[in-house]
């Protein structure tokens, strides 16, 4: 049964700050998703990943994808407060059809 | 805006009760998912549909079914409503054989059972 694990789950920075969160999954996969949920709110898709070594880069927030090590990371560059949000990873198995997500990760960013 | 909609957005039960819960999706998105969001939780799935048949099931009792319709809307249906129950259902549409990225999550239903 395919797992996903966040760390850490929660996380407070000061603006300006670097910080990096990891999602690990237990079995193969051929695509994983970052998601960011304001409080209250739905989903917003944020990265999708698709290949082992892809990045993708959206502002200050970098995502990567290692298939081997069945991991990806959400790096986060000098913080901003409006970065402050629930991150979730998810990934899709091998011919899944549903997305398993992991618990997320809850993100303050304190001026 | 993702072109998914459900309601109500917000519901108050009681345990034991019964509760059907709306998805409206996106023209031409033949499928589509339910997922449970407990308080301080990632969404867990509870189903899938397409073609109007489940093809997708998650750890979820059978009291928790649903329906989908030809008109691309869809109905999560919960009997005998317990207190655990109370999260936040989130509907996601896609048209099957398109990439996952584009699937699409509604604002999601608030459900409190008391």
């Amino acid at each position: 049964e395919l797992k996903v694990e966040q760390n850490p789950l929660f996380l407070s920075m000061q603006e300006g700050k670097n910080y990096t969160i990891y999602c690990n999954y237990s079995t193969t996969s051929d695509r994983l998703y970052w998601y960011r949920q304001d409080p209250g709110k739905s989903l917003e898709s944020l990265f999708v990943l698709l290949s082992n070594g892809a990045v993708k880069q959206e502002g200050r927030l970098m995502a990567s994808l290692d298939t081997k090590a069945r991991l990806s990371t959400l790096h986060i560059t000098a913080a901003v407060h409006d970065l402050s949000a629930t991150y979730f990873c998810a990934v899709v198995a091998l011919y899944g059809n549903k997305l398993v997500f992991g618990a997320g990760t809850i993100l303050r960013v304190k001026s | 805006e993702t072109g998914v909609t459900q309601s109500p957005t917000h519901l108050i039960k009681t345990r034991g009760q019964q509760v059907t819960l709306r998805c409206s999706s996106q023209s031409g998105h033949n499928t589509v998912s339910w997922y449970q969001q407990a308080l301080g939780q990632g969404p867990q799935f509870i189903f899938q549909y397409y073609r109007e048949e489940e093809n997708g099931r998650g750890n979820f009792p059978p009291r928790f079914s649903g329906l989908q319709f030809p008109n691309y809307s869809s109905e999560l249906n919960v009997n005998a409503l317990e207190l655990d129950d109370s999260a936040l259902y989130l509907c996601a549409s896609r048209r099957v054989g398109a990439s996952w990225e584009t699937q699409y999550f509604g604002p999601g239903t608030r459900l409190l059972v008391l």
